[in-house]
């Protein structure tokens, strides 16, 4: 079993719809990041939280350490966001990464 | 804006070539990394480096080694290019430790004919 899980694999939707992508780990974290993956590789850091919540712009990511699961949520979905979104969490002293197998995600005009 | 540039976004070697992948990083960043990225396994770990000089094996290191000579430059060296090692490398930099945000490099594609 993947220690990172994230659900669903694949997700379309509408532009306008609110997304949910999720992710369950486990094994004990120091912090849980979202990760943004374009076509043509690029991957850029969007979340990086160890409790609660934050918001940037139309983002918002959840963390329940209880039971060991985020959400990433996207309102108002627009096609700019299609895009892969990887869970990720920092485990030991020098913070790298265990990976999710990420979640693509389309998003249609 | 931090800024991690790797050598070339797309190469293409033999089988049993020696090859360098470079990662280079101009903030100043102790925390180094180089991942590979395929289908259906996500990005995985091959070698981090929290220092010069510094180096820790990774998920899967079998078949690469990293040297890190400078603190903004971090390699990746394939031995002896082997065709399963075809793949997505990508290198990352982070400030410090556990907390900090990483900061990823453009990644190279490598083919291994």
């Amino acid at each position: 079993k993947n220690e990172v899980e994230q659900s669903p694999q694949n997700l379309t939707a509408q532009e306008g719809e609110f997304i949910t992508i999720n992710c369950s780990y486990s094994v004990g974290i120091s912090a849980l990041h979202w990760l943004q993956q374009h076509p043509g590789g690029g991957i850029v850091s969007l979340f990086m939280l160890s409790s609660g919540k934050k918001k940037h712009g139309r983002l918002i990511a959840t963390i329940n350490i209880q039971e060991k699961h985020s959400s990433l949520h996207i309102t108002a979905s627009h096609p700019r966001d299609s895009a892969v979104y990887i869970c990720a969490v920092s485990r030991g002293s020098q913070g790298n990464l265990i990976f999710g197998k990420g979640t693509k995600l389309s998003v249609k005009p | 804006d931090v800024k991690v540039t790797q050598s070339s976004r797309y190469l293409v070697k033999r089988t049993g070539e020696k090859v360098f992948l470079e990662c280079v990083q101009d903030m100043d960043h102790e925390n180094m990394f180089w991942y590979r990225q395929d289908p259906g396994l996500g990005l995985r770990l091959i070698y981090f480096s929290y220092d010069v000089k510094m180096k820790e094996k990774g998920d899967i290191p079998e078949g690469y080694s990293v040297s890190r000579e400078k603190k903004e430059r971090f390699s990746l060296i394939l031995e002896s290019a082997s065709t399963n090692q075809t793949s997505m490398y990508l290198c990352a930099s982070s400030l410090r430790q556990i907390l900090d945000t990483q900061y990823f490099g453009p990644g190279t594609r490598l083919t291994v004919l």
